[in-house]
């Protein structure tokens, strides 16, 4: 099982839409959990951090499910300017990976 | 503040040649680290320093060196490009790891000839 999984993607929604991705990880000893947005040819840049009790920001909202080793991010009322790529994040304590592991994200493209 | 900033760009290499990138930080971060991001591979760890003076291997440490002599400054080094080391190199910082978020530069395209 490889350490972050994300849903394969692209999903192509229209304005307006609700969309739901999906995150998995592997090692239980994950601390903390992020979403980044990757907007193409550009760097990531944090979208939101992952609260145990879940949190919103906006349209956006983030749950973690420990138990199930999963993570997941919510967009209501998708915008054009949504259109970019999701990266799931993981940081893991004492990991070799300087402690963060990515998922290879998950493409959304919004239609007018 | 320039945030992190990276240099240069963009660079064609032959194969065989060498060359560093320079990442630079102002937010006085502790770690800093460097990525590589290729089609359907996402980012990957290549090193990473948790303070001036210190590296550590990441996940694809093959072929680069990095040093950090100063909080600031944080660089890759190629010895002897190949054409497998094609990629655009990200750059990245944070105030500490685990909690904190990271910060990245701006990305450089490399192609190796």
């Amino acid at each position: 099982r490889k350490e972050v999984e994300q849903d394969p993607g692209p999903f192509n929604v229209p304005e307006g839409a609700t969309v739901a991705f999906n995150c998995t990880y592997s090692n239980s000893a994950s601390q903390s959990f992020f979403w980044y947005r990757q907007d193409c040819r550009k760097e990531p840049k944090l979208l939101m951090s992952v609260y145990s009790s879940g949190n919103e920001d906006g349209r956006f909202t983030a749950q973690l499910n420990r138990a199930s080793q999963y993570i997941s991010l919510l967009i209501r009322d998708s915008k054009l300017s949504d259109s970019a790529t999701y990266l799931c994040v993981v940081n893991i304590y004492g990991g070799s990976q300087g402690n963060l592991i990515f998922g290879k994200g998950t493409k959304l493209s919004v239609k007018p | 503040n320039a945030g992190v900033t990276q240099t240069p760009k963009f660079r064609v290499l032959k194969t065989g040649q060498s060359m560093t990138l320079l990442c630079a930080q102002d937010m006085n971060h502790e770690y800093m680290y460097w990525y590589r991001q290729d089609p359907g591979m996402g980012l990957r760890l290549i090193h990473y320093s948790v303070g001036e003076g210190t590296t550590a291997k990441g996940e694809v440490p093959d072929g680069y060196n990095v040093s950090r002599l100063k909080k600031q400054n944080f660089l890759l080094g190629l010895e002897s490009a190949a054409p497998s080391q094609t990629s655009v190199y990200f750059c990245a910082s944070s105030y500490r790891t685990l909690y904190y978020e990271q910060y990245f530069g701006p990305g450089t395209r490399l192609t190796v000839t």
